[in-house]
């Protein structure tokens, strides 16, 4: 599995914008890059995916560097309840069936009020 | 909303006891998986599940782990003789076809191993 690195936690204020940087150096022409969360005591949610072009959706905005060895999930304007661990996961486009997603430690985000 | 819905949220049990973890998908969801988080760790990966078959697996999911589903909506998780490393979330996941990286948890069903 292509490997991410992220920061370990980041802190922000609410209604300010988040960016959440990911790098993936060595991700294959064939990756799809995801993002999930996961909330206090909650499972991991899907918020985000992106192959080549930035990315817009109603929880976020996936903005991919053009030679997509990093990625940052953008976080317009952060409430309290977007405190979270986000994870940035590569997933093989080519790879048909179950694929599993492989979970890293990811970036824990606080929201001040 | 469809959600993946699990059941116990909290089971307690004594080492070298059977346990049995229920999940139901969502309903036009064709890939289930396995999953479980060690208090401060990391999600790990358990055990894909496709076509009433394993897919793939992890080194976690030895021999004392089996998965089934045994009427076409539910999807369950046995654990045959618990450990006490066995003390974890576990959740469910599932997908529909072609959205491979879209998979939907469920909340967690939390095992305690005494």
């Amino acid at each position: 599995d292509a490997k991410t690195t992220q920061p370990n936690s980041m802190e922000s204020n609410e209604e300010e914008p988040v960016h959440l940087p990911c790098n993936h150096s060595t991700i294959s022409g064939t990756d799809y890059i995801h993002w999930y969360r996961q909330l206090p005591s909650q499972g991991p949610e899907y918020v985000i995916h992106g192959l080549t072009s930035n990315v817009n959706n109603r929880m976020a905005s996936l903005a991919i560097a053009e030679d997509r060895k990093s990625s940052t999930l953008i976080l317009h304007r952060a409430t309290l309840r977007d405190a979270a661990v986000y994870y940035c996961i590569l997933r093989d486009l080519i790879f048909q069936g179950a694929q599993k997603l492989v979970f890293g430690q990811g970036t824990r985000l606080t929201i001040n009020p | 909303e469809p959600e993946v819905t699990q059941t116990p949220s909290h089971q307690v049990t004594q080492m070298g006891q059977e346990v049995i973890l229920r999940c139901v998908p969502i309903s036009n969801h064709l890939y289930f998986y396995w999953y479980r988080q060690i208090l401060g760790q990391k999600v790990e990966f358990l055990v894909s599940f496709y076509n009433n078959e394993i897919s793939e697996k992890s080194e976690i999911f030895d021999d004392q782990f089996s998965v089934e589903r045994p009427d076409g909506s539910n999807f369950t998780l046995k654990i045959r003789s618990t450990k006490l490393e066995d003390s974890a979330m576990y959740f469910c996941a599932s997908r529909e076809q072609g959205k491979s990286g879209e998979l939907f948890f469920g909340e967690g069903s939390r095992l305690t191993v005494l």
